[in-house]
């Protein structure tokens, strides 16, 4: 079975600073690995994802993402935060050849600090 | 535009009553789910159904029901045998089950 870990429940960082939200995954076979984000009582929204090719994805809001199948990650980046990008972030697996639906995170809620 | 919507966006209902929230969604997807969110949990599934007339139960079914007679929508029952239904519950739909999945805006349900 699929499982998908995010190490940091909270991540405060400053204005303009970089940010890095760590995702884990553990799957047997290939996987489909998704970034989403979440705007307080909002839906989520597709930030990213990797389905295949190359291991560093660039996504919407200039995040990024990068691939990493020895160490199962797929951490998502972004060179300088803003206020706006408070929020909810939620990595998610699948299996790539399979019939298991996709696997969320708990989420990681970054607060921007002015 | 294509999309996801959910009704109401905010529901109140007294302990005991049951309460359907409403999933639509007009992107042809064959797969549809609800998902129960409460701060520090992140998302719990609920129902989800890969085709109509078909569903299988998540990871907390307890106290909820579905159908799915349309491809196009998938309602929500909280029934009074839910626990503690008060929650942000979010409805989402995929074209397949290891695809990308979108999300409506959510409805919150508070039961007072």
């Amino acid at each position: 079975a699929q499982s998908v870990t995010q190490l940091d429940s909270q991540v405060p960082v400053f204005e303009e600073a970089p940010v890095e939200l760590r995702c884990n995954y553990s799957s047997s076979v290939s996987v489909y690995l998704f970034w989403y984000v979440q705007y307080p009582n909002q839906g989520l929204q597709l930030l990213l994802k990797y389905l295949s090719g190359s291991t560093l994805v660039k996504g919407i809001n200039g995040f990024e993402a990068e691939f990493n199948k020895s160490q199962t990650s797929f951490h998502l980046r972004k060179p300088s935060v803003h206020i706006s990008d408070t929020a909810e972030y939620f990595c998610a697996v699948a299996n790539s050849g399979g019939y298991q639906k996709v696997t969320f995170g708990i989420g990681t809620k970054l607060q921007v600090i002015p | 535009d294509g999309g996801i919507t959910q009704s109401p966006k905010y529901l109140f209902r007294k302990e005991g009553q049951n309460v359907t929230l409403s999933c639509e969604q007009n992107l042809n997807h064959d797969a549809m789910y609800w998902y129960r969110q409460d701060p520090g949990q992140g998302l719990r599934l609920i129902y989800y159904s890969q085709i109509v007339n078909d569903f299988q139960k998540g990871d907390i079914a307890e106290g909820y029901s579905v159908s799915r007679e349309k491809k196009e929508s998938f309602p929500l029952t909280v029934t009074s045998a839910q626990k503690n239904p008060t929650a942000f519950y979010l409805c989402a739909s995929s074209e397949g089950l290891r695809n990308e999945q979108f999300f409506g805006p959510g409805t919150r349900l508070t039961v007072l």
